[in-house]
């Protein structure tokens, strides 16, 4: 198994310009969530998922948008980049049940820079 | 979710025991206590989690108060490579569950 995986690893982008994050997990998992994290700080949470077709807000949703055409993968999009949103982007995957099952998979990581 | 709090670092000798706290003391019934890692520019590991009892596995242990409103994780033998930041956080068994991670523990194991 993969696990999670993130694509791309790192990408720089001008002021203005689009983007889309792809995320995918083989583990069948129903829970998919976006996190992005600053230098120093904790993850917030963008946008989650947890069944494919729905999703839903986090704590930190202005200037994206998300998809989940397919339950195996969760996009992320960024309309008009903002330098704001230069960041580390994680993608996570989990069950919807608690004990282990509740365990989230973190893939690597996206580090985008905006410009 | 209950939120919690941790203390923003902690440092700790090579070879001696790492003992993280962590205050959750608006937990509900039905949430577990999970403890993830996070080793610089990685994504976040699954530790350990629990429900009411102590917990063990092959990289730390889970000791949960009576009243369950802290914890504390246990690295026993800390070693250069567990350097990294250590988040609790604590989820509901099922049904809508939005994790929030906050800034967790930096951990500095040193020789």
């Amino acid at each position: 198994n993969a696990g999670v995986t993130q694509t791309p690893k790192f990408r720089v982008l001008k002021t203005g310009q689009s983007m889309t994050l792809l995320c995918a997990q083989d583990m069948n998992h129903e829970y998919m969530y976006w996190y992005r994290q600053d230098p120093g700080m904790g993850l917030r949470l963008i946008h989650y998922s947890v069944g494919e077709g729905t999703t839903a807000k986090g704590e930190v949703p202005d200037g994206y948008n998300v998809s989940r055409l397919k339950k195996q993968n969760f996009l992320l999009g960024l309309e008009s980049a903002a330098p704001s949103q230069t960041s580390v982007y994680f993608c996570a995957s989990s069950y919807s049940s608690g004990g282990r099952e509740g365990e989230q998979f973190f893939g690597p990581g996206t580090r985008l820079t905006v410009l | 979710d209950a939120k919690t709090t941790q203390p923003p670092s902690m440092d700790c000798a090579e070879g001696r025991a790492a003992n993280l706290p962590c205050n959750h003391s608006t937990i509900s019934g039905n949430e577990y206590v999970y403890w993830y890692r996070q080793i610089h520019s990685q994504g976040p590991q699954y530790i350990i989690h629990g429900l009411k009892n102590n917990e063990t596995n092959e990289m730390a242990s889970l000791i949960i108060t009576e009243d369950r409103k802290s914890s504390t994780l246990i690295l026993p033998h800390a070693t250069l490579r567990d350097t990294a930041v250590y988040y609790c956080i604590v989820r509901v068994a099922g049904g809508s569950y939005i994790p929030t991670f906050g800034r967790g523990t930096s951990l500095i194991v040193h020789p």
